[in-house]
């Protein structure tokens, strides 16, 4: 298995431009996750679904960020307007349950936010 | 909400030497994850603990879990320069995971 795909793999923008970052999850897991990381916060979870269906958005940050999955095998993460404290590395990671199994991690996209 | 302490967060050892890090948790956590994350990569899995009294090992790394203590341990034997990176626990709950800060090790030949 390829693992789980993220693009792009880099991402530079001004401030105010809409940004879309992808995921294609592990063929088989159920569960998506939607992660960022930065130096002062660390690893924090913005959002992640179960079969398609988001389950717990309340990581997202702000009504810019907003996230779908039209199908089990891609995922979008949009931020619209970007600013640059948005700027991070972006992770998605996928898993076969959400109890017993561990998550396995894309990897990332760094944006940055000019 | 479930909130998750490493300690140390940084570490400076030599090679041969032994050490542990430790994860300590605030609330009733389901599971316990580490997780290696070498500078500008992706995180790895290294384990998963599934309850009171779980111990894994792989090479030299070996993990514990006490959930009555909310503690959780790292324990690296004979340290190898390889094994520099940063390690992160991660508690499970209702919701995802909540990561702790990370352990930045570094060992040196």
């Amino acid at each position: 298995d390829a693992g789980v795909i993220q693009s792009p793999r880099h991402e530079v923008t001004e401030m105010g431009q809409e940004v879309t970052l992808r995921c294609k999850p592990i063929s088989g897991h159920d569960y998506l996750f939607w992660y960022r990381q930065t130096m002062m916060r660390g690893l924090e979870l913005l959002i992640y679904f179960n079969n398609n269906v988001p389950i717990d958005d309340s990581g997202m940050p702000e009504d810019r960020f907003s996230a779908k999955m039209p199908n089990a095998s891609f995922s979008t993460l949009k931020i619209q307007p970007s600013e640059p404290r948005d700027s991070a590395v972006y992770f998605c990671a996928s898993s076969r349950d959400r109890f017993t199994d561990t998550q396995y991690f894309g990897p990332g996209t760094r944006l940055t936010v000019l | 909400e479930l909130k998750v302490e490493q300690n140390p967060l940084f570490l400076s050892m030599q090679e041969g030497k032994n050490y542990t890090i430790y994860c300590n948790y605030s609330t009733t956590s389901d599971r316990l994850y580490w997780y290696r994350q070498d500078p500008g990569k992706s995180l790895e899995s290294l384990f998963v603990l599934l309850s009171n009294g779980a111990v894994k090992q792989e090479g030299r790394l070996m993990a514990s879990l006490d959930t009555k203590a909310r503690l959780s341990t790292l324990h690296i034997t004979a340290a190898v320069h390889d094994l520099s990176a940063t390690y992160f626990c991660a508690g499970g709950g209702a919701d995802g995971l909540t990561f702790g800060k990370g352990t930045h090790l570094i060992i040196q030949p």
